[in-house]
């Protein structure tokens, strides 16, 4: 199986900043990368598909970049509604897992 | 689209239960769908795909031969049978419309399975 692994755990940034979350793939998953947005209590919601291709409705200070095995997701420009759990997901074969989650707060 | 998931509760080591999941706002026989699952602190577990005609059908093996996915296109609704529960399948479980790609581009709300000794 390919293992996800997210970094950092948690991250605190203040508004306006720029966020920077890894997920890095045990073997290369080409661009098969996908991320999700989990509010506190809610379920996920898709923010980026194909490792750079934005969702419907996603705010454009988020974006993807990475190919292989190593992979970003950036907030441009960091807003309270962005508190939220991020998690990377690999779609290359099954079984399709995903990483173990970052926790963005506002410092 | 929607998907509503239902049929979580308490239950028994060892015992089954049987979760549904109803969608509305889309021509549901077109689309794979799939579960996934959230224990308490922990992050997303992918865990049973079904293709829209329901010809393929894949599991993670934390659950295969346990559980069974399956779908009824003429009442819009996926289901997830489970047998042999564990105290590590305590959990929210999430229906999901699963893209082509085997992305989840559309989530359900989750229902919770308690899984009691």
């Amino acid at each position: 199986d390919i293992q996800m692994t997210q970094s950092p755990s948690t991250l605190s940034a203040s508004v306006g900043d720029r966020v920077t979350i890894t997920c890095r793939a045990s073997q290369s998953i080409r661009n098969w990368l996908a991320w999700y947005q989990q509010k506190p209590g809610k379920a996920p919601n898709l923010l980026i598909y194909m490792a750079s291709n934005l969702a419907t409705g996603v705010p454009s200070r988020f974006s993807g970049s990475g190919s292989g095995t190593d992979f970003t997701l950036t907030i441009s420009s960091l807003q309270p509604d962005d508190v939220a759990t991020y998690h990377c997901q690999h779609y290359y074969s099954s079984p399709w897992t995903f990483g173990q989650g970052t926790k963005v707060e506002i410092k | 689209v929607q998907l509503v998931e239902s049929g979580g509760g308490l239950v028994q080591r060892g015992g089954s239960l049987r979760l549904s999941c109803a969608a509305s706002g889309l021509t549901f026989s077109s689309y794979s769908m799939s579960w996934v699952r959230q224990a308490p602190g922990k992050g997303l577990e992918w865990l049973s795909y079904i293709t829209g005609g329901s010809s393929t059908t894949y599991y993670a093996d934390s659950v295969k031969d346990r559980f069974t996915i399956y779908r009824d296109n003429t009442k819009n609704s996926l289901f997830l049978e489970m047998s042999s529960l564990r105290d590590e399948d305590t959990a929210v479980y999430y229906c999901a419309r699963t893209s082509n790609y085997a992305f989840f581009d559309v989530w359900g709300q989750g229902t919770v399975v308690t899984v009691s000794s």
